[in-house]
């Protein structure tokens, strides 16, 4: 069954740096999307993708946050200068098409620890 | 805004029992209401979904879940649960917009005693 990837499953950085998460959807599918959940709090919406932009993001979702579809099968999500704050598991998640009906299928998850 | 409202933080219920995970939301249109399950170290799995219809929803794994527009609400059930059930569990609700993202509760940690 296909499923969505990503990796790496845990990223340790210094406050600052930049990092690069990434995922790669169910290969037929159109929408795009970042959660993210800090520990013992909810899962809370970032930004979502599509026809190669934006079309929704949340508060959360800075200039400090980018994403990107680089080739065609990768969806990244990059954090320039990382904060303590931005600790979180990080999920993608993707889903076929526009209708109710398509729900989205999540990846395992990136925990990013910033220390 | 949507929001959804999980009030129990964590259950325990024996194995064998039934089980039910409480679910309200708040959205001005008809929602799209999903519950999803984590294991540890896992993705957000769905159980099952509603979006128009019949109002009682089955789902994976034995489960199913009931909407009421009335209490605003979209309980999830088990009529009896099996150890492997322990796992968070996450309702959401999903924007009537083409993004259709998802605003999701706070979780409920289920645990199962043999």
């Amino acid at each position: 069954e296909p499923e969505v990837t990503q990796t790496p499953s845990h990223q340790v950085t210094q406050m600052g740096q930049e990092v690069i998460l990434r995922c790669v959807p169910i290969s037929n599918h159109l929408y795009f999307y970042w959660y993210r959940q800090i520990l013992g709090q909810k899962v809370e919406f970032l930004v979502s993708f599509y026809n190669n932009e934006i079309s929704e993001k949340s508060e959360i979702f800075d200039d400090q946050f980018s994403v990107e579809r680089p080739d065609g099968s990768n969806f990244t999500l990059k954090i320039r200068s990382t904060k303590l704050e931005d600790s979180a598991m990080y999920f993608c998640a993707s889903r076929q098409g526009g209708g109710p009906q398509n729900e989205q299928f999540f990846g395992p998850g990136t925990r990013l620890t910033v220390l | 805004a949507q929001s959804v409202t999980q009030p129990d933080i964590h259950i325990t219920v024996s194995e064998g029992a039934s089980l039910e995970l409480r679910c309200n939301y708040s959205y001005g249109a008809t929602p799209y209401l999903f519950w999803y399950v984590q294991s540890p170290g896992q993705g957000l799995q769905l159980l099952l979904k509603y979006f128009s219809g019949d109002t009682l929803v089955q789902g994976i794994k034995g489960f199913e879940a009931e909407f009421k527009r009335s209490q605003s609400s979209f309980n999830l059930r088990k009529p009896s649960v099996h150890w492997s059930d322990a796992a968070e569990y996450f309702c959401a609700v999903g924007t009537s917009g083409s993004a259709r993202q998802l605003t999701f509760g706070s979780g409920t940690q289920l645990t199962v005693l043999p």
